[in-house]
């Protein structure tokens, strides 16, 4: 069973600082999503990583790709009260037999204060 | 817009009642998924179909009957459920061959159901 740790679980700044979340596992993925889920609206995707030490920019945020392909994070700057939301990060995985796995982590909430 | 779309998007219903969550995606894509997300716990996958043909089933109990007629179309039929399977349903689908490569999915916005 491939597992993902998402941290912090929980995550309450004030408008304009820095932050980062991760996601960490044991297990080798073969790419790695990130998304965003506002209160009763359903996950967007931000963005997919594939290989290992890629890094992606979605305006303020960035997204990394652990060399290993076994973690990933998130580095928001200077966050804006409109970043506030569950982020989800997903990794594809082997799971045998010619198949693949999508396994997602518990999520972080993050609530940034005006 | 995601090119998923699910209705409703809210559901009250009774333990007796039989009602369905329907889910439409214009994304081409041959892979659909119902997931259900819980407060506190992570998304759980509940089926995968894949041309149209169920390739996953998580254990789901048979109060909960998926349906795909078409690799755009995907229904959950819901009867005599329970208060705990009150949550967000999640339709997601992706370009997914039969071999379950696992691309990126794309979601819905949710059906809200409450089980009274």
């Amino acid at each position: 069973t491939q597992l993902l740790e998402q941290s912090p679980q929980f995550l309450s700044i004030q408008e304009g600082e820095n932050l980062t979340v991760y996601c960490n596992s044991s297990s080798v993925f073969s790419s790695l999503q990130w998304y965003r889920q506002e209160p009763g609206e359903g996950p967007v995707l931000l963005v997919t990583v594939v290989t290992g030490g890629e890094v992606k920019k979605l305006k303020r945020l960035t997204f990394q790709f652990g060399d290993a392909r076994k973690d990933s994070s998130l580095h928001i700057t200077a966050a804006q009260p409109g970043d506030t939301g569950l982020y989800l990060c997903a990794g594809t995985g082997y799971s045998g037999a010619g198949s693949y796995q999508l396994t997602f982590g518990k999520g972080t909430k993050l609530s940034v204060i005006p | 817009e995601t090119g998923v779309t699910q209705t409703p998007r809210h559901l009250v219903m009774g333990m007796t009642n039989k009602k369905s969550l329907k889910c439409e995606q214009h994304l081409g894509h041959n892979a659909m998924y119902w997931y259900k997300q819980s407060a506190k716990k992570p998304l759980e996958l509940m089926f995968v179909y894949n041309f149209k043909e169920q390739t996953e089933n998580n254990s789901v109990p048979s109060r909960f009957s998926p349906e795909c007629p078409n690799s755009s179309h995907l229904f959950l039929h819901l009867h005599t459920l329970q208060p705990e399977d009150s949550a967000l349903y999640l339709c997601a689908s992706s370009a997914q061959d039969r071999r379950n490569s696992g691309n990126t999915i794309y979601f819905g916005e949710g059906s809200w159901l409450t089980v009274v």
